[in-house]
């Protein structure tokens, strides 16, 4: 059963506007959480991480916010900018440290239109 | 610094042929993951590593063996592949304190 759950297989935005891209998960023992990005023909980048004891992470244009009690989390972008463009993968693992078993959702293919 | 490498890129098995899949970390990380991505799949955990001559099943390990001889290198094994292993297989290293785990390429799998 998918413990992880992006339920947008892909999303399209004009450059310059908000890409908001969501993820839902089931087992409360989650407690730190990382989206990825993909391009095609190479493996995910770390692109952004929060902590349970967050509800928000900012980095540059991109920012992610935590909803514990509805687990929801969210990853925004502004401004979009064509080279976003890739697969987006939400994960999360019980834990930081250590060797932390990750478990991914589907991901989201992102495209930002010029 | 190549991060992380993985060989070879692409691979046809028929079926019930062996064949190792080789991780190379050049970051001096402790921990290191294998996982599988099937379409409208997430990566799934086949094995992983706590340290050199240690290693762990993951959420889908059947069908598959792995060892870690040394640090930097940690090798995916089937010994007869089925047409359900194809997929495209991820490496990945993090290091002591956790967190981001930092990913190689991917070897795309075909059994036939």
């Amino acid at each position: 059963d998918q413990q992880v759950k992006q339920n947008s297989p892909s999303l399209s935005v004009q450059e310059g506007r908000i890409s908001i891209l969501n993820c839902d998960y089931t087992n409360s023992m989650f407690d730190y959480f990382l989206w990825y990005k993909k391009y095609p023909a190479e493996g995910p980048t770390f692109l952004i991480s929060i902590s349970s004891i967050k509800d928000k992470n900012e980095d540059g244009r991109f920012t992610v916010f935590l909803n514990k009690s509805a687990k929801h989390l969210s990853l925004h972008i502004v401004p979009s900018q064509p080279g976003d463009s890739a697969v987006y993968f939400c994960a999360a693992s019980v834990g930081q440290t250590g060797a932390n078993n990750l478990f991914f959702g589907t991901g989201t293919r992102l495209t930002v239109i010029p | 610094n190549a991060g992380v490498t993985q060989t070879p890129k692409f691979r046809v098995l028929k079926t019930g042929q062996s064949m190792t899949l080789l991780c190379a970390q050049d970051m001096n990380h402790e921990y290191m993951y294998w996982y599988r991505q099937d379409p409208g799949m997430g990566l799934r955990l086949i094995h992983y590593s706590v340290g050199e001559g240690t290693t762990a099943k993951g959420e889908v390990p059947d069908g598959y063996n792995v060892s870690r001889l040394k640090k930097q290198n940690f090798l995916l094994g089937l010994e007869s592949a089925a047409p359900s292993q194809t997929s495209v297989y991820f490496c990945a290293s993090s290091d002591i304190t956790g967190g981001e785990q930092y990913f190689g390429p991917g070897t795309r799998l075909t059994v036939t």
